[in-house]
């Protein structure tokens, strides 16, 4: 079944950790992002990928670094986790059309402490 | 500077009664918007976008350029809409999507 994954769901890990935020889609889509969101606050679009070998940064400046080695796979590291970077995280793809609509995963809730 | 505002934290409504999700923009083009929304315990997900033109759960939303408005509304609320709505401005050339801080609407029995 086509869908967007994201593992882990929910994370606790202490500061100076290096983490992963795993990112998959059965979509066949080639656009990915990744979206930052405090609670109560907007999405802000942190990084983006129109396809393999393609990475931008998004509005949002972030520590966070992706790849996309793999049409399906967009994975958000961080190399030493701090408390600042706590906060949802939201992996979503779309379509190579303009108007495309983005399709977004279930989050990823990072608390690091 | 490209901006949402929803000027609305919370929107607590009882059922059967309209209902009104306000979402203001600016940009300097030609926008695109749309309402997201996120049910409890559920992704976020496309309700509906202004050139559909389509009412979608009997929600409807109307794009204003002169206000720079596109609120969301529906005539009789029910429980089942209770959610986090979002407003978004697509600009830019690769698909960003600019999103409001949301509005939570609560209907009450």
């Amino acid at each position: 079944e086509a869908d967007i994954y994201q593992t882990p769901r929910y994370l606790v890990i202490g500061t100076g950790k290096k983490i992963t935020l795993e990112c998959s889609q059965t979509m066949g889509h080639d656009k990915m992002y990744w979206y930052q969101q405090d609670p109560g606050m907007e999405l802000h679009l942190i990084h983006y990928s129109y396809g393999v070998n393609s990475t931008e940064k998004g509005d949002l400046s972030s520590e966070s670094t992706v790849s996309r080695i793999r049409t399906e796979h967009f994975p958000l590291t961080l190399e030493s986790a701090r408390p600042s970077h706590t906060s949802q995280y939201l992996c979503a793809s779309s379509g190579l059309g303009g108007a495309s609509e983005q399709y977004f995963g279930p989050g990823t809730r990072l608390t690091v402490t | 500077a490209q901006r949402v505002t929803q000027p609305e934290k919370l929107l607590s409504v009882f059922k059967g009664a309209p209902v009104e999700l306000k979402c203001n923009y600016s940009y300097s083009g030609s926008p695109e918007l749309f309402w997201y929304v996120q049910y409890s315990r559920q992704r976020l997900q496309l309700l509906l976008r202004h050139i559909s033109r389509e009412s979608i759960k009997g929600f409807t939303a109307d794009l204003n350029k002169g206000e720079t408005s596109f609120h969301l509304k529906k005539p009789f609320a029910q429980e089942e809409d209770s959610a986090m709505y979002y407003c978004a401005l697509r600009g830019g050339g690769y698909n960003k999507l600019i999103f409001g801080a949301g509005t939570r609407l609560a209907v009450h029995p």
